[in-house]
């Protein structure tokens, strides 16, 4: 057990409809990374929150936002999903410092059907 | 060209075999290298870091080739239980990783 947990660990939505996912970190981490899994795909980087700000980002359109709070937990919501949202999401906690990035954990994930 | 490419494989293998992935990457300025495990529906979880001198885990060894800008990974004596994908991921200065689409190893009695 890694520590950091996701829920709902399944769940399907509508197209058109906006979808929180939730993740908490493993105790003493101060970063959360998101990430989207396709089938047979490896996982692509959505963003990352350090202290509660945005800490890059990669290649998703503006309907994917997160937050993260002060207890180092983060949401990620999708709007107006589209069929092409499907699939496996990934939180990961670490520990960030000036000068390096610990291991970083996985949750089990969040998979996402939209039909 | 892809950040990070890999292989999907599957690379299928008797027990007891050596087997050996590559995986390749853009990013000349990349500073940090991994291997990921991730079992069938499962969240990915570290193997191992690469680093520049090359190391060793009991059956694992990593490599990294900064020239040709690759890393490997070898398994000596495969068990069953090695069956999985094996995830490699490249890190840069942002320490944003960037993951490989993996590649699946079948490991076969």
């Amino acid at each position: 057990e890694t520590g950091v947990t996701q829920s709902p660990t399944h769940l399907i939505k509508t197209r058109g409809q906006q979808v929180t996912l939730r993740c908490s970190s493993q105790s003493g981490h101060n970063t959360v990374s998101w990430y989207q899994q396709a089938l047979g795909q490896g996982p692509q980087f959505i963003f990352q929150y350090y202290r509660e700000e945005e800490n890059g980002r990669g290649n998703f359109p503006p309907r994917f936002s997160g937050l993260q709070f002060p207890n180092y937990s983060s949401e990620l919501n999708v709007n107006a999903l589209e069929l092409d949202d499907s699939a496996l999401y990934l939180c990961a906690s670490s520990l960030f410092g000036s000068e390096m990035n610990t291991e970083a954990f996985f949750g089990q994930g969040t998979r996402l059907t939209v039909v | 060209r892809k950040e990070v490419e890999q292989d999907p494989g599957p690379f299928n293998v008797p027990e007891g075999a050596t087997v050996a992935f590559n995986c390749t990457y853009s990013n000349s300025a990349s500073q940090s290298f991994f291997w990921y495990r991730q079992d069938c529906r499962k969240e990915p979880k570290l193997l191992m870091s690469v680093y520049s001198s090359g190391n060793e885990d009991g059956r694992f060894t990593a490599q990294l080739n900064r020239a040709s800008q690759y890393i490997s990974l070898l398994i000596r004596d495969s068990k069953l239980s090695d069956s999985a994908t094996y995830l490699c991921v490249v890190e840069g200065g942002s320490y944003i990783p960037t993951f490989g689409r993996g590649t699946s190893l079948i490991v076969h009695p």
